[in-house]
């Protein structure tokens, strides 16, 4: 089965920005999506198609994809920021959803 | 606005079955895919399975494969997720979650349920 693999926690100061990676066996030929939770909340969708911002979400969050790696970066970041984010493919072959383990971002 | 209104929390005694509910509103309930995704505490995302509404057509994570079952009522706009021969370890929240289709291809989920706390123990 398809595995997706993020670093299990990065940390940043306030202002700076934060790069959340997520590795997968030919992972730039697929549309990624990024996901961010706070503690004792559903997900918010922050990034979808390895780019793209739904509405209401800031540009601070953008996102990029190519080889075997995607990458969400968060610019300036804020303490409001403090969440897990987890990214997320649909694999074709098997035609099954698959989830990263999730990275747990920590402002400093 | 789109909302997805989950039933309360469960407990359930290992062996047994539950079903959990996820009413849509702000939306055609037809023209998008629901997902059920599981979080047990302090874990990720799992993914469960999908069900189409239009059709009620479904498919499911390898690992529920006859465990699961996903069902809709179109008159209400509500699916149901019911799994069986819970574990102590399937503790968790089970969240529903809303998905389009381009070309075949899953899309991102671009609304979320609240969850639902399902707690096995016996």
């Amino acid at each position: 089965s398809y595995v997706l693999t993020q670093p299990p926690s990065v940390s940043v100061a306030p202002g700076k920005a934060a790069t959340i990676t997520c590795g997968g066996d030919n992972i730039g030929t697929q549309a990624v999506h990024w996901y961010q939770q706070k503690p004792g909340q559903a997900p918010v969708l922050v990034v979808y198609d390895d780019s793209d911002r739904p509405s209401g979400i800031p540009e601070r969050f953008s996102g990029s994809n190519s080889g075997t790696t995607a990458t969400l970066t968060i610019s300036r970041v804020e303490a409001g920021d403090e969440a897990d984010y987890y990214c997320q493919v649909w694999d074709e072959r098997s035609d099954q959803v698959v989830f990263g383990g999730g990275t747990e971002l920590t402002v400093l | 606005q789109v909302q997805l209104v989950q039933s309360g929390a469960e407990l359930r005694k290992p062996g047994a079955s539950v079903k959990v509910s996820c009413k849509a509103s702000g939306y055609t309930f037809t023209d998008y895919y629901i997902h059920w995704v599981r979080q047990a505490p302090g874990q990720g995302l799992e993914w469960m399975g999908w069900i189409n509404p239009k059709t009620g057509g479904t498919d499911y994570a390898q690992k529920f494969q006859g465990r699961v079952t996903m069902t809709r009522d179109t008159s209400i706009n509500t699916t149901y997720m019911d799994l069986g021969r819970l574990r102590s370890d399937e503790t968790a929240v089970y969240y529903c979650a809303r998905s389009g289709l381009r070309f075949g291809e899953l899309l991102q989920f671009d609304y979320w349920g609240h969850g639902t706390l399902v707690t096995v123990s016996s």
